[in-house]
């Protein structure tokens, strides 16, 4: 039970450069978050999927898109990489959305953009 | 202004002290409120949640809410090396509880 796993780890861009974050979770839960965190500062959503099929904004979802592929995985796009989007992001995973479920969250993907 | 202020320290304590990590909030609709753990590079782990007002307590650690003063504390007891993290706050409402608000944590130093 590997628990949410996050693909890679570690990535520099260059700004105007695409890439996509990959997000699995073995858990068997209904719902699934992107979150970005800034030095010094707590979690921010970006997006979130209540269910499979479903995807919603959340506090910042500008520059990025989103995909729930299917129950376990759901992954975060950054079309045009921006130096603003240099950041830790977490994914994380719940039951459900509309109970307060523990998050799960993954180890995080640490993205520099030049 | 933010709907989730935590005081930002750092904090650093000897061991065995009690410490006191508190969180202020604006949104009256919040009714979860939830303490979360991250050490240095990983992703954060729910410590404890509590509904409403009250204390909820699990071993060391200590979970209060005042909803009349909108603010939450989390207390640990007899602290070790290994309590040394950042601490988050986070809170939600009844509808669409799953999605948080965070606050910006509080870094947690135990010094041996």
């Amino acid at each position: 039970n590997a628990g949410v796993t996050q693909t890679p780890k570690f990535q520099v861009l260059k700004t105007g450069q695409s890439m996509t974050l990959q997000c699995a979770q073995d858990m068997n839960h209904n719902s699934m978050y992107w979150y970005r965190q800034d030095p010094g500062m707590g979690l921010r959503l970006i997006y979130y999927s209540a269910s499979e099929g479903t995807t919603d904004k959340g506090e910042v979802p500008n520059g990025y898109n989103v995909s729930r592929l299917n129950k376990r995985e759901f992954s975060l796009r950054l079309e045009s990489a921006a130096p603003s989007q240099t950041s830790v992001y977490f994914c994380a995973s719940s039951e459900r959305l509309n109970l307060p479920d523990t998050q799960y969250f993954g180890p995080g993907t640490r993205l520099t953009v030049l | 202004q933010k709907e989730v202020e935590q005081d930002p320290g750092p904090l650093s304590v000897p061991e065995g002290a009690i410490v006191s990590l508190n969180c202020t909030y604006s949104n009256s609709a919040f009714q979860y409120f939830m303490w979360y753990r991250q050490y240095s590079r990983k992703g954060p782990e729910l410590l404890m949640y509590t509904y409403s007002s009250g204390n909820k307590e699990d071993g060391r650690f200590t979970a209060q809410v005042d909803k009349s003063s909108k603010y939450i504390s989390l207390f640990i007891r007899d602290s070790q090396p290994s309590d040394s993290a950042t601490y988050l706050c986070a809170m939600s409402g009844n509808t669409n509880a799953g999605k948080s608000t965070f606050g910006d944590g509080t870094t947690l130093t135990v010094k041996p």
